[in-house]
């Protein structure tokens, strides 16, 4: 049972233009959530991150909104640049249990193409 | 550079075959995240390792195995392969600060 969702396998967006990419989880024990761009050929690279205390936090062209109400969360990227082209991986973590820390639970990912 | 590595980057080998993937996580950092990608799916968690300590199990098949020395490298052993264990196998380490870092992965093809 995937407890990370991102129901778009692929988006394709003009450049310049908002890219707005979703994602919904099943466990309301996620406290924390990512995001991750890859590349081909590369491991997955931290993007920006969110604490479930917030509903926003942004970074310079990319915003991350969530709504736990919905158990939803959205990546935006204004304005989308060529180079903004590549998988995005939605993630989250639960809080640690014990002497272990929980591993990030990721969804599969949606292909973003930024056109020029 | 991310600071974690991965060797090889490649392999291919025929089923039934054992191969060991190895990570080297980022100076200082004590957590090493073994993650599987197959093909159009996410990043599926097997195992965590914390200063030498198992820490979090996933969905690792017994099949599987994994160990951390104590100079923190680590270590994924698949034995038995099948044709169904192609994948990427990715390392992460996590350090103080929370942050998690991938390393750029080990493609394995089973023949």
């Amino acid at each position: 049972d995937q407890q990370v969702k991102q129901n778009s396998p692929s988006l394709s967006v003009q450049e310049g233009r908002i890219s707005i990419l979703n994602c919904d989880y099943t466990n309301s024990m996620f406290d924390y959530f990512l995001w991750y761009k890859k590349y081909p050929a590369e491991g997955p690279t931290f993007l920006i991150s969110i604490s479930s205390i917030k509903d926003k936090n942004e970074d310079g062209r990319f915003t991350v909104f969530l709504n736990k109400s919905a158990k939803h969360l959205s990546l935006h990227i204004v304005p989308s640049q060529p180079g903004d082209s590549a998988v995005y991986f939605c993630a989250a973590k639960a809080p640690p249990q014990g002497s272990g820390n929980t591993p990030l639970v990721f969804g599969k990912g949606t292909r973003l193409s930024v056109i020029a | 550079d991310s600071g974690v590595t991965q060797t090889p980057k490649h392999l291919i080998t025929a089923t039934g075959q054992r191969v060991t993937l190895r990570c080297s996580p980022r100076s200082g950092d004590l957590s090493v995240y073994w993650y599987q990608q197959s093909l159009d799916q996410g990043l599926q968690f097997l195992i965590q390792y914390y200063n030498g300590e198992e820490r979090a199990k996933g969905n690792i098949l017994e099949r599987f195995s994994a160990q951390q020395f104590p100079d923190l490298h680590s270590e994924l052993n698949l034995s038995s392969l099948e044709l169904g264990d192609s994948a990427l196998y990715f390392c992460a380490s996590r350090g103080q600060s929370g942050g998690y870092t991938f390393g750029s992965g080990t493609r394995l093809t089973v023949v």
